[in-house]
Parts: structure tokens; C-alpha cells; sequence
């Protein structure tokens, strides 16, 4: 079974500052990679996914994630944060070819400040 | 745009009762699936069904059933509530074919006593 590590549990920046949300996973095959956000009192959407091809891969309001296969990472990044950012954000991963089954990791709460 | 609706926002039930937490969605997605988030633990899937009249156990299936009877509806169902049932639980729904994406619900707060 699969499972996902996100090591940052509660990241507090500023505006503008940069960053990179890590997210490795342990599987032996092919995986589709996924980030979800979910901001204060709203529904969990996805922020972006990777399921083969170029291996960095941009998403909604200027995130991208990096997947790296020899190091079982697809970490998140941002060059410069707003206050808007403040969200808990989420990786998941499931096995190609599988009816969609994800596998979460634990979290990572975001706290940008003005 | 996808939608996914949830009966109840909040909930508040008492231990022993018999729980039902409904979902709805719009777009004729074949897979459903129902999990609970709890703060440090992440999401942990419950149930998924890929099919009507068809589930499947994920994670922590102990303590919960659900009931798919219609392609747009998925129901979680606790039998006898318990205080370690407290939690968000969120249904999400996806296409079956190709990579998908999970479209979700805004999640059901329940709250045991």
C-alpha cells in the first residue's frame, strides 16, 4: 500500500516570502500525484496534478510542484506568498491505473502574514 | 462545474444513535467516496463505491456502512454513534475512466455527546 509524508506541519511566512511544501511517498510503481488546498471554511479543490510528462507542473494562482522520481517527491512551491494563501494544503498520491483511490498525507498548515 | 453536496454542515447526535450523512453530486461521476478529517491525521478514507449498489472498504471502515442506491447519491451511515466518531467527514466524487480528479463535497461537522 501507499502511503505520504508531508514533513512541514505548520509553516508561518510573510508576504512575499518564498515556498516549498514537501511531499514524498512510498509506492514501487507508477503513481499520479495530486495537491489539494483548502482554505479557511471552504470545500478541499485541487491546486494541481501530475500524472505523467513534463515532471513540473503548474497549477491555479501560480503554484507549481516538481515531481521527482529517484526521490519519491512532488513538493509544492510558490515564489512569493499572499495573505490569500492561508490554507491547509494537501498531497496525495494513487497508483496509476487504479478507479482514482488516494492516498492523503497529513497536512500542511499555511499561515501567510501582511 | 462539478458540484457535490452534503445534507448537513453541522450535526450534533448523541452516542447510540444511528447516524445517516448524505451525498449528492451533479455530474454522473461512477466512483463516490466518503472520508473523515481529523486535525493532524489528514483525510482517511472511509468507504468508496464505483458502481450503484457497489462499495468498497478503504482505511477505517470500522463502525460506519453506506448505501448507494442511486448513481448521484452516497450515503454514510453510523449505526451507533460513538464520542470517537466526532469528526469532518467529506464525500467526494470522480470520474471512472482516465486519471481523475476527486471533486468534493464541503464536509458534514459532527459532533458526538
Amino acid at each position: 500500500a501507499q502511503s505520504v509524508s508531508q514533513h512541514n506541519h505548520h509553516v508561518i511566512l510573510s508576504e512575499a516570502a518564498s515556498l516549498e511544501l514537501g511531499c514524498n511517498y512510498s509506492y514501487g510503481g507508477t503513481v499520479n500525484l495530486f495537491w489539494y488546498v483548502q482554505y479557511p471554511g471552504q470545500h478541499l479543490q485541487l491546486l494541481l496534478k501530475y500524472f505523467s510528462g513534463d515532471p513540473l507542473v503548474k497549477g491555479i494562482k501560480g503554484f507549481e510542484a516538481e515531481f521527482i522520481k529517484s526521490k519519491f517527491s512532488f513538493n509544492l512551491r510558490k515564489p512569493s506568498v499572499q495573505w490569500s494563501d492561508t490554507a491547509e494544503y494537501f498531497c496525495a498520491v494513487a497508483p496509476s491505473g487504479t478507479a482514482s483511490k488516494l492516498t492523503f498525507g497529513t497536512g500542511t498548515r499555511l499561515q501567510v502574514t501582511l | 462545474d462539478v458540484k457535490v453536496t452534503q445534507s448537513s454542515r453541522y450535526l450534533v447526535k448523541r452516542t447510540g444513535e444511528k447516524v445517516f450523512l448524505e451525498c449528492v453530486q451533479d455530474m454522473d461521476h461512477e466512483n463516490m467516496f466518503w472520508y473523515r478529517q481529523d486535525p493532524g491525521l489528514g483525510l482517511r478514507l472511509i468507504y468508496f463505491s464505483y458502481d450503484v449498489k457497489m462499495k468498497e472498504k478503504g482505511d477505517i471502515p470500522e463502525g460506519y456502512s453506506v448505501s448507494r442506491e442511486k448513481k448521484e447519491r452516497f450515503s454514510l451511515i453510523l449505526e451507533s454513534a460513538s464520542t470517537n466518531q466526532t469528526s469532518m467527514y467529506l464525500c467526494a466524487s470522480s470520474e471512472m475512466t482516465g486519471p481523475d480528479t476527486q471533486y468534493f463535497g464541503p464536509g458534514t461537522r459532527l459532533t458526538v455527546l
